[in-house]
């Protein structure tokens, strides 16, 4: 009964790939969030989706576009691989009020080669 | 823009030690803060928080106190375990950002490794 789950947990591809990770949350939270963690652990906000609306988009190439399907799924895809894109990608959901804790997936492992 | 910054690691303490993470921030608002703890091959957890000044957040022996006079939320441990061992974030969510939903903006974070 994972509350934030994310797949997969690691994912090595070469560059110029294409590929999606998935989050899912079963806490009801109607907002989601992808987050960036480098090599030395920073962590920045790539994307936020209230009730399936975007309302944060950080300067994030237009090479990632995330998708949410519903308010419970936020997918992340990324085309066109490159080796800067290898990271740490972490989901998270938040409810109210505003200013509510973040809850985290265990993160997903992107190496591009 | 927001911003947090918090001492840089490693920190490496003998179990029973006294911890200290110090946190400062820069906001345009009031804005509420947090300290999240991210155990090796895991996602971040909350750990504590605060929402206004002189606020204390404690959780599992730790504490932080919001400071507003000097824009601090430093992170206490009087006496750490082993299993304290992890990577520390500091963060804030700025209520002047009027978006829907917590923006939190992270601090670097701090390793801290405790050997037994």
């Amino acid at each position: 009964d994972t509350a934030v789950s994310q797949t997969p947990k690691y994912l090595v591809t070469q560059m110029g790939n294409d590929k999606s990770i998935k989050c899912e949350q079963n806490l009801g939270h109607d907002t989601m969030y992808w987050y960036k963690q480098d090599s030395k652990k920073f962590l920045k906000i790539m994307f936020s989706y209230n009730n399936k609306e975007l309302i944060i988009n950080e300067t994030v190439p237009n090479r990632f576009s995330p998708k949410s399907p519903d308010k419970a799924h936020l997918n992340l895809h990324i085309n066109s691989l490159e080796l800067g894109d290898s990271a740490v990608y972490f989901c998270a959901s938040s409810g109210q009020p505003n200013n509510s804790p973040l809850h985290f997936g265990n993160g997903t492992r992107l190496t591009v080669t | 823009g927001d911003s947090v910054t918090q001492m840089e690691g490693p920190v490496t303490l003998s179990e029973e030690a006294f911890l200290t993470i110090n946190c400062t921030y820069t906001a345009t608002g009031y804005p509420s803060l947090f300290w999240y703890v991210q155990y090796p091959g895991e996602g971040l957890q909350l750990l504590l928080k605060a929402t206004k000044a002189d606020d204390k957040g404690s959780n599992k022996g730790f504490e932080a106190t919001y400071r507003k006079e000097t824009t601090s939320f430093h992170l206490e441990k009087g006496s750490v375990q082993v299993s304290d061992s992890a990577v520390y974030f500091c963060a804030l969510s700025d209520p002047m950002i009027k978006a829907a939903g917590n923006k939190l903006t992270f601090g670097g974070g701090t390793r801290v490794l405790v050997k037994p």
